[in-house]
């Protein structure tokens, strides 16, 4: 049973550019949340999505960040217009509905380098 | 707004010894989850803890939960070199969203 599978581990894009994140939760688990860590600091919840429902948005910036997770395919997190700033590791978490503990399942990560 | 603080952030500690990492919330959580990071790597779910007065252990590590004091402590019997890593607490907020603590950086030296 394969884990939460992330792509690209790494990504190096210049200031201006567009970044694409993709997440493809565990088998079974229709539940998504990606999380940001910065450089030697905790991890900050970002957005939580189900299929084609973003559940809770607070987390993400309000400009130039957007996620979506479609019926079929990975959940995606984009970032448009790259800053220095969204240097960062980013983790998606997979969960599945149900049950009495909502374990969260994390991916290993993209790590975002901008030059 | 649902916090979470750690202590201590950086903690040296020589092997053999024990010690305890804490973790504080702010406001009523159903669930607190402990996770290791090595660096540069993923998280890796040590312990969920549901209830109050919950406890749990593995190896030489025990964790336990007082949702009364909102505290939750982490601690670390006889360590060795292979638990130097950074360990995170986490509670559930409302949509299930985790809220991390800032992390304790735990190094262990001979």
């Amino acid at each position: 049973n394969a884990g939460v599978m992330q792509n690209p581990r790494h990504l190096v894009r210049r200031r201006g550019q567009e970044a694409r994140l993709r997440c493809s939760p565990m088998k079974g688990h229709s539940h998504v949340y990606w999380y940001r860590q910065l450089p030697e600091e905790g991890l900050k919840f970002m957005v939580y999505l189900q299929k084609e429902n973003i559940i809770d948005e607070s987390g993400m910036p309000k400009e130039r960040f957007s996620a979506e997770f479609p019926k079929e395919g990975p959940s995606i997190l984009r970032i448009q217009q790259v800053v220095r700033g969204d240097s960062a590791a980013y983790f998606c978490a997979s969960s599945s509905a149900g049950g009495p503990v909502y374990e969260q399942y994390f991916g290993p990560g993209t790590r975002l380098t901008v030059t | 707004e649902l916090k979470v603080e750690q202590n201590p952030l950086f903690l040296s500690m020589q092997e053999g010894k024990n010690y305890t990492i804490y973790c504080n919330y702010s406001t009523t959580s159903d669930r607190l989850y402990w996770y290791r990071q090595d660096p540069g790597k993923s998280l890796e779910s040590l312990f969920v803890l549901l209830s109050n007065g919950a406890v749990k252990q593995e190896g030489r590590l025990m964790a336990s939960l007082d949702t009364k004091a909102r505290l939750s402590t982490l601690h670390i019997t006889a360590a060795v070199h292979d638990l130097s890593a950074t360990y995170f607490c986490a509670v559930a907020g409302n949509t299930d969203k985790l809220i991390f603590g800032t992390g304790t950086r735990l190094q262990v030296f001979p």
